[in-house]
């Protein structure tokens, strides 16, 4: 199986700030990378698919980088809002999986 | 708009089993994959597997073979997940998520608030 690593479990940021999450794979995934959020209420969305094409509906304060084996989430302006619980998610083989999360808080 | 309506908490006794539900609305349920994920308290998410509602073709995270059985009825557009002998770590909440194809890539596009499962005597 393809193990994704989120090597930040949690990380504290001030409102307005440019965070970035990372996410590394075990084996090359050819940029198959979703990423996900999960709101304090457990409601799960999606933000972006194929490493960084952004999903609808979703702001554009949102982005996606990466190649190989790691890949990146980046909140430019950090909102009230965007607390949370970010997933990296691999579709490159089965069974899909997923990195531990990284637990974003307002400091 | 599409949904995902799951069905409510369980609480079942160890060594039982359990059988949640997942009804869809809003799209062609038969033409998607409905896939199932597993959330341990306060840890990460976990895929458990996948079903085709069209011909009813399903793949397993080969950690939930013989633990998680996956089926779905067309007539009412509803994915079921049956869990068996029952532990304390099959406690969770379990999400259903479809899964949308678009090009070369794929998402889980919309998500089932989740079931919570509690296995407690």
């Amino acid at each position: 199986d393809i193990q994704m690593t989120q090597t930040t479990s949690s990380l504290s940021a001030s409102l307005g700030d440019r965070v970035t999450i990372s996410c590394s794979a075990s084996q090359g995934i050819s940029n198959y990378l979703n990423w996900y959020q999960q709101k304090p209420d457990g409601t799960v969305k999606l933000l972006i698919y194929y490493t960084s094409s952004l999903h609808s509906g979703v702001p554009s304060r949102f982005s996606g980088s990466g190649s190989g084996t790691d890949y990146s989430l980046t909140i430019s302006n950090l909102e009230p809002e965007d607390i949370a619980t970010y997933y990296c998610q691999q579709y490159s083989k089965l069974p899909y999986t997923f990195g531990g999360g990284t637990k974003l808080e307002i400091k | 708009q599409v949904q995902l309506q799951q069905s409510g908490p369980e609480l079942v006794k160890p060594g039982a089993s359990v059988k949640i539900s997942c009804k869809a609305s809003g799209y062609a349920f038969s033409s998607s994959w409905m896939n199932w994920v597993k959330q341990r308290p306060g840890q990460g998410l976990e895929w458990i597997g996948r079903i085709y509602p069209g011909d009813g073709d399903t793949n397993y995270n080969g950690k939930f073979k013989g633990k998680a059985t996956l089926t779905a009825d067309k007539s009412s557009s509803t994915a079921y997940m049956q869990l068996s002998s029952l532990t304390s770590v099959d406690s969770a909440v379990y999400f259903c998520a479809r899964k949308w194809d678009y090009g070369s890539s794929w998402y889980f596009d919309v998500w089932g608030a989740g079931t919570t499962v509690t296995v407690s005597s």
